[in-house]
């Protein structure tokens, strides 16, 4: 079945550490998104790629940055964690050719915990 | 003003019956519109969408639109225990790629 993975599912670091938090698809689509969900603030995009030459920020893009590795691979970086960075953070992907109309689809989560 | 607002909940219904749970947007531009179910501590997972005014049926599920109220709703029919979960309303601009999440309904289906 075509997939959205994300690694490692759950991660425990200290405040400082560099952190990395990969995704991958097999769905074909070119566009990537990172997102962190808190718990009463819903959804909030960091990152997002619609090619891999192509990388923009969200609403909340300080702190984090990203690298688009290859079309189906999406990498979201904490350089130097702090503890409001603890959360459940998701990567999702869409299509292009069905867009506007096509929704976006969620990997598993990594929920990081910064100490 | 949220740009996308519901209800946190929690909604509790019975077995059986039917969970109605509605979703709000500010933005007269907005095109399409998303329901997401979210079990705790998991993934959303898309159920639904719908793009023009009236009623989009999908098994047990309904999607309702209205664009001059400016809502949308979820109709869950013969509500099951497994359909306890928070239901996420997303909304998107034709022009947009950004999807704009509310908050989520917190759905209890009592056995």
């Amino acid at each position: 079945d075509a997939d959205v993975t994300q690694t490692p599912r759950n991660r425990i670091t200290k405040t400082g550490k560099r952190i990395m938090l990969e995704c991958s698809q097999t769905k074909g689509h070119d566009r990537m998104y990172w997102y962190r969900q808190d718990p009463g603030l819903g959804l909030r995009l960091i990152y997002y790629s619609f090619d891999v030459k192509d990388i923009n920020k969200g609403e909340i893009s300080d702190g984090y940055s990203v690298s688009r590795q290859a079309q189906a691979k999406f990498s979201l970086s904490l350089e130097s964690a702090i503890p409001n960075q603890t959360a459940l953070y998701f990567c999702a992907t869409s299509d292009r050719d069905r867009a506007p109309q096509g929704g976006q689809f969620f990997g598993p989560g990594t929920r990081l915990t910064v100490l | 003003q949220k740009e996308v607002e519901q209800n946190s909940g929690p909604l509790s219904v019975p077995e059986g019956a039917i969970a109605s749970l509605n979703c709000t947007y500010s933005d007269r531009g907005s095109q399409s519109f998303f329901w997401y179910r979210q079990y705790s501590g998991k993934s959303p997972e898309l159920i639904m969408s719908i793009y023009s005014n009236g009623d989009k049926e999908d098994g047990r599920f309904t999607a309702q639109l209205n664009k001059a109220s400016q809502y949308v709703s979820l109709l869950i029919r013969d509500s099951q225990p497994s359909d306890s979960a928070t239901y996420l309303c997303a909304v998107k601009m034709d022009s947009s790629y950004k999807l704009i999440f509310g908050s989520g309904t917190r759905l209890l289906v009592r056995p």
